[in-house]
């Protein structure tokens, strides 16, 4: 069975920049997992962030950025608002079949 | 506006059936590939289901093999999510999310969910 890893939790101070990963139990987190990145905050759906690696929507802010660093994906964000705590997932894509796994989530909290 | 609603959820008992919808407007729905993903009660996210346009193609996770059904009428701009055998591990919010292309391949708007609760 597939798992994707995520830090469970991680604290920022307001204004600083932190990084977020996403690892893979099948080995290094490449572009062709395709990974996207979520925000959930407390009550609300999930809003998409990032797609194929670091690619933005259109409505995401541009102090969220996408990458792969050390064989995971990553999303770091700089210039961090307290409107930023929330939960964030990625999402790996592992071939045919549209197979897709989430990650457990990271619970966000600036302080 | 994009838009995606999610009706059709409710306390169900376990063992019975249950069968979702996903309203969309604001874009032409059969050029878009549609997910289905659930969040159980204080836990994560879990794909569910994904459907390609034109609904000739479909996947489901392991967990919902053989018991979920997912399909989508073009014409009324709904996807669809029949779920039968439920049991208490199927209890979550279920969300449908559009795809930004014609195969499922990245998320890109949500909707904000309909409550299935299963309970005897």
């Amino acid at each position: 069975q597939t798992v994707v890893t995520q830090e469970p939790s991680v604290t920022v101070s307001p204004g600083g920049t932190v990084t977020l990963t996403c690892a893979s139990s099948t080995g290094a987190v490449t572009s062709g997992h395709y990974p996207n990145w979520f925000q959930q905050r407390p009550g609300q759906a999930p809003r998409a962030l990032i797609y194929r690696t670091d690619k933005k929507h259109f409505w995401t802010p541009a102090r969220f950025s996408g990458s792969l660093v050390g064989g995971k994906a990553a999303l770091t964000l700089s210039g961090v608002l307290p409107e930023d705590e929330a939960d964030y997932y990625c999402l790996l894509y592992y071939g045919g079949d549209y197979l897709r796994v989430f990650g457990g989530g990271t619970k966000l909290t600036v302080l | 506006e994009v838009q995606l609603v999610e009706s059709g959820g409710g306390l169900v008992q376990p063992g019975g059936s249950l069968r979702l919808s996903c309203a969309v407007s604001g874009f032409t729905f059969s050029n878009y590939a549609m997910h289905w993903v659930r969040q159980a009660p204080g836990k994560g996210l879990e794909y569910v289901s994904a459907i390609n346009a034109n609904g000739s193609s479909t996947h489901y996770a392991d967990s919902v093999e053989g018991r979920f059904t997912i399909s989508r009428d073009n014409s009324k701009n709904t996807l669809y999510l029949q779920m039968g055998s439920l049991t208490a591990e199927d209890m979550a919010v279920y969300y449908c999310a559009r795809d930004r292309g014609t195969v499922p391949a990245d998320f890109e708007y949500w909707g904000q969910g309909t409550l299935v609760s299963v309970s005897s």
